[in-house]
């Protein structure tokens, strides 16, 4: 089954605790993404990268990282967490930019206390 | 600057009714235009887009949008809703070279 998934599903954790969610697809997708979803904000893109070792800032970087080794995976890594980064994470993946439609992940939870 | 713009946090509706989820985009040129929902709990899933070619463009479960150049709206619509469409709708724009935007969504919720 095609798919993208994500780990974990919910997370909570203390202030300055290094931390990574991982992701994976199964579509040999050259395009992955993370996003964070906040009520009152939608979407908002974290980092993208369109291929393996090439990554790039969205619109809100600040306080994480990403790596992209294998097409498959693009962990997101919080070195030292901080409670505005409490949200809903969500993973995506797609053959490329413009025309094609993204596959989400089912969300990773975190709560930073 | 935003992209794309959702002017309604919450539509209601009630259950065989129509219904219509707005999206307004600021995009010149030509617009790479999505929509997706998002159920509770899940991740989005893609439901249409428009690209080029006819303005009206029909996609998952009974949905279809128009696209109108003039009046800059990618509006979202279903003929009959049902009580399973309730859900969070979110515009995107996927015009941009290497990143896409969303919009902040719009909570639907269909009333038996």
């Amino acid at each position: 089954e095609a798919q993208v998934t994500q780990n974990p599903r919910y997370l909570i954790t203390v202030t300055g605790k290094k931390l990574t969610v991982t992701c994976s697809q199964n579509m040999n997708h050259e395009y992955m993404s993370w996003y964070r979803q906040d009520p009152g904000l939608g979407l908002r893109q974290i980092y993208y990268s369109m291929n393996v070792e090439v990554t790039d800032k969205g619109d809100v970087p600040e306080g994480y990282k990403v790596s992209r080794k294998e097409k498959r995976n693009f962990p997101l890594i919080l070195e030292s967490p901080s409670p505005n980064q409490t949200s809903l994470y969500f993973c995506a993946s797609s053959l490329g930019i413009g025309s094609y439609e993204q596959y989400f992940g089912p969300g990773t939870r975190l709560t930073v206390t | 600057a935003q992209s794309v713009a959702q002017p309604e946090d919450q539509v209601n509706v009630a259950e065989g009714n129509p219904l219509t989820v707005k999206c307004t985009y600021s995009v010149s040129g030509n617009p790479y235009l999505f929509w997706y929902v998002q159920y509770p709990n899940r991740g989005l899933q893609f439901l249409l887009k428009y690209i080029t070619g006819d303005n009206l463009v029909k996609g998952s479960y009974g949905f279809e949008a128009e696209f109108n150049k003039s009046q800059t709206s990618f509006h979202l619509k279903k003929p009959s809703a049902l009580v399973s469409d309730s859900a969070l709708y979110f515009c995107a724009d996927q015009t941009g070279a290497n990143n896409l935007f969303f919009g902040t969504g719009t909570r639907l919720t269909v009333i038996p």
